[in-house]
């Protein structure tokens, strides 16, 4: 079965230091990853997607992700946190079976203090 | 442009009424997709058109109620809900459901019932 697993509920860091939001993913067949983040009653944003390519992935606002095969990892950094970066962050992998379903992880929520 | 809308941003309605949500994007996406989300909690999947075809139901009660009625638009109709049903509805879309695709989101209904 596929899942996604984000193993911190929080993550505190405080700004100007780099930050890491762990996501580790288990999938039958390529996996396909995305993280996005979600502010205070807003909608999902997307950040980046690993799809194939290059194992480290630029995103959004600075964002980037490093996809491990044999770690089966996806986390996701910055390397200079700004307060404006806390928020709800989810990981997700392509449900194996279906390419037009995602399966999201528990999400980790990022504060940055100032 | 990677816009998704929804409309309302808010409602409220009580467990006899009847109301609907609805979502638009002028992206040229052929899959669109319902999400339910809980405060503090990954987005779950309800629904999802493919070329305008309901191609997942999630086992939503039937008090949900969705519509396609073209590649641009889709309906949530909403009768008898419970209180447990009061949470942030999304939409999104991707260009093909047919392939592994980054979904975008809208900003979400927040649906409260009395």
């Amino acid at each position: 079965a596929q899942s996604v697993a984000q193993p911190e509920d929080q993550v505190n860091v405080a700004e100007g230091n780099p930050l890491t939001v762990k996501c580790t993913y288990s999938v039958s067949g390529n996996p396909y990853l995305f993280w996005y983040v979600q502010y205070p009653n807003r909608g999902l944003q997307f950040l980046l997607k690993y799809i194939t390519g290059d194992n480290l992935v630029k995103g959004s606002y600075g964002f980037e992700a490093e996809f491990n095969k044999s770690q089966t990892s996806f986390h996701l950094k910055k390397p200079s946190a700004l307060v404006s970066d806390s928020a709800l962050y989810f990981c997700a992998v392509r449900d194996g079976n279906r390419d037009d379903k995602i399966i999201f992880g528990k999400g980790t929520r990022l504060h940055i203090l100032p | 442009d990677t816009e998704v809308t929804q409309t309302p941003k808010h409602l409220v309605m009580g467990m006899t009424n009847k109301k609907s949500l609805k979502c638009e994007q002028h992206m040229g996406h052929r899959a669109m997709y319902w999400y339910k989300q809980k405060a503090k909690k990954p987005p779950e999947l309800m629904f999802v058109y493919s070329y305008e075809k309901l191609s997942i139901n999630e086992s939503v009660p039937s008090r949900f109620s969705p519509e396609c009625p073209n590649s641009s638009l889709l309906n949530l109709h909403l009768h008898a809900l419970q209180p447990e049903d009061s949470a942030l509805y999304l939409c999104a879309s991707n260009l093909d459901g047919m392939k592994p695709d980054t979904q975008y989101f809208g900003p979400g209904t927040r649906l409260t019932v009395l």
